[in-house]
């Protein structure tokens, strides 16, 4: 299994739509669990933690299933704005800083 | 205005020169990072410095070479031993080490190899 896996896409939604996207990660270990989104030419920019079972930000949750090993990125009521590229990250081993990056899942909203 | 500067945006190498990409953070951060981003991959770790005057080779770092002389400094050199050096460069940095800090990123900068 690859360290962070995610499904690249592209997912492609009409406007308002809800929409999930999932990421696998194989360090059992990992407490802490990040969500950065990516637009175009551009540099990541964090979305959102997640330390616990989840965390929710207005039209954005996120779910953490450690049984499992997978992180879960929730959009609902999609905007044209929310269109980008959404990596999922995790820290790579204990307070070191180092973070592994998925190749990300692009999403693009249409209207 | 805090944040992370780097430049230049666009940097062009010809084939045996050696390259400075310049990064700089006002936050006060302890850490800093450079990574590489090639099309539809993930990013990848080149070097990371927990410290001033410390630093540690990432997943990458063969043919590259950094400094870390100052707090807000921490500049990638790519060298000629870099055979495929394309791609967009990202600098980050964070308060701490610790597995729940949050990274922030320049805006990157875009390396051609003529």
């Amino acid at each position: 299994r690859k360290e962070v896996e995610q499904d690249p896409g592209p997912f492609n939604v009409p406007e308002g739509a809800t929409v999930a996207f999932n990421c696998t990660y194989s360090n059992s270990a990992s407490q802490s669990f990040f969500w950065y989104r990516q637009d175009c030419r551009k540099e990541p920019k964090l979305l959102m933690s997640v330390y616990s079972s989840g965390n929710e930000d207005g039209r954005f949750t996120a779910q953490l299933n450690r049984a499992s090993q997978y992180i879960s990125l929730l959009i609902r009521d999609s905007k044209l704005s929310d269109s980008a590229t959404y990596l999922c990250v995790v820290p790579y081993s204990s307070n070191t800083g180092k973070l592994i990056f998925g190749q990300g899942t692009t999403l693009q909203v249409k209207p | 205005d805090g944040g992370i500067t780097q430049s230049p945006k666009y940097l062009f190498r010809k084939e045996g020169q050696n390259v400075t990409l310049s990064c700089e953070q006002n936050l006060n951060h302890d850490a800093m990072y450079w990574y590489r981003q090639d099309p539809g991959q993930g990013l990848r770790l080149i070097y990371y410095s927990q410290i001033v005057n410390d630093f540690q080779k990432g997943d990458i770092a063969e043919g590259y070479s950094v400094s870390r002389e100052k707090k807000e400094s921490f500049p990638l050199t790519v060298t000629s031993a870099q055979k495929n050096p394309t791609a967009f460069y990202l600098c980050a940095s964070s308060i701490g080490f610790g597995d729940w800090e949050t990274q922030y990123f320049g805006p990157g900068t875009r390396l051609l190899v003529l």
